[in-house]
């Protein structure tokens, strides 16, 4: 089946550090989604794309949906304390029988005030 | 408000027992998931709906099973042939299938 590699697996930084992780896939994908966990609650949608090459924003949030259409990547800027948590990777290719969301397994953001 | 609502929050189960989690959404959204999540590890998919009265396995449905007989309700039945049920179990929903998914708090499985 479809796998994703999703890097690093966990980020130490200081307030105030921009972040990068990225996903990538064997397969391609025609929709990324990055999800944020908090501990103990379910996964917040963050950003959804659609489009080869696409770049979009959500304040702090930039993520973008590679060319090759088989890798994505998440950036933060100016980290904060509140961003702490988990981030997955997803991705969905549109087959016959339907589309199945494919996660990565995550990356652990810890921000030191 | 407009959501997922998983419920309860924590569950205990006894050795060889059946427990029920529940999921609801007043979104009226078609599709809804079940997700097992382990430590460490990303989700992973047991059963999904894509309309009411109909569903299908996931990658792990062995020893789980679903219902969907109301659009707004999707619960998983964690049976007593899932040797390893502890874990955190999320369920979610979308408009329809090809669509983002949107994701309620979890329940929490524990073994007594």
């Amino acid at each position: 089946g479809q796998q994703l590699n999703q890097s690093p697996q966990s980020m130490f930084i200081q307030e105030g550090e921009d972040v990068s992780m990225n996903c990538t896939s064997s397969s391609i994908f025609n929709t990324w989604l990055w999800y944020k966990q908090d501990p103990g609650e379910g996964p917040v949608l963050l950003i959804a794309l659609y489009k080869a090459g696409e770049l979009t924003s959500n304040g702090r949030l930039t993520a973008q949906f590679g060319i090759t259409r088989k890798d994505s990547f998440l950036n933060i800027s100016a980290s904060i304390p509140s961003d702490v948590g988990i981030y997955f990777c997803a991705g969905q290719f549109q087959e016959t029988s339907g589309s199945r969301l494919t996660f990565g397994e995550g990356t652990q953001l810890t921000v030191n005030p | 408000d407009g959501g997922i609502t998983q419920s309860p929050k924590y569950l205990f189960r006894k050795e060889g027992q059946n427990v029920t989690l529940s999921c609801e959404q007043n979104l009226n959204h078609d599709a809804m998931y079940w997700y097992r999540q382990d430590p460490g590890q990303g989700l992973r998919l047991i059963y999904y709906s894509q309309i009411v009265n109909d569903f299908q396995k996931g990658d792990i449905a062995e020893g789980y099973s679903v219902s969907r007989e109301k659009k707004e309700s999707f619960p998983l039945t964690v049976t007593s042939a899932q040797k390893n049920p502890t874990a955190f179990y999320l369920c979610a929903s979308s408009m329809a299938f090809n669509q983002p998914q949107h994701f309620g708090d979890g329940t929490r499985l524990s073994i007594l």
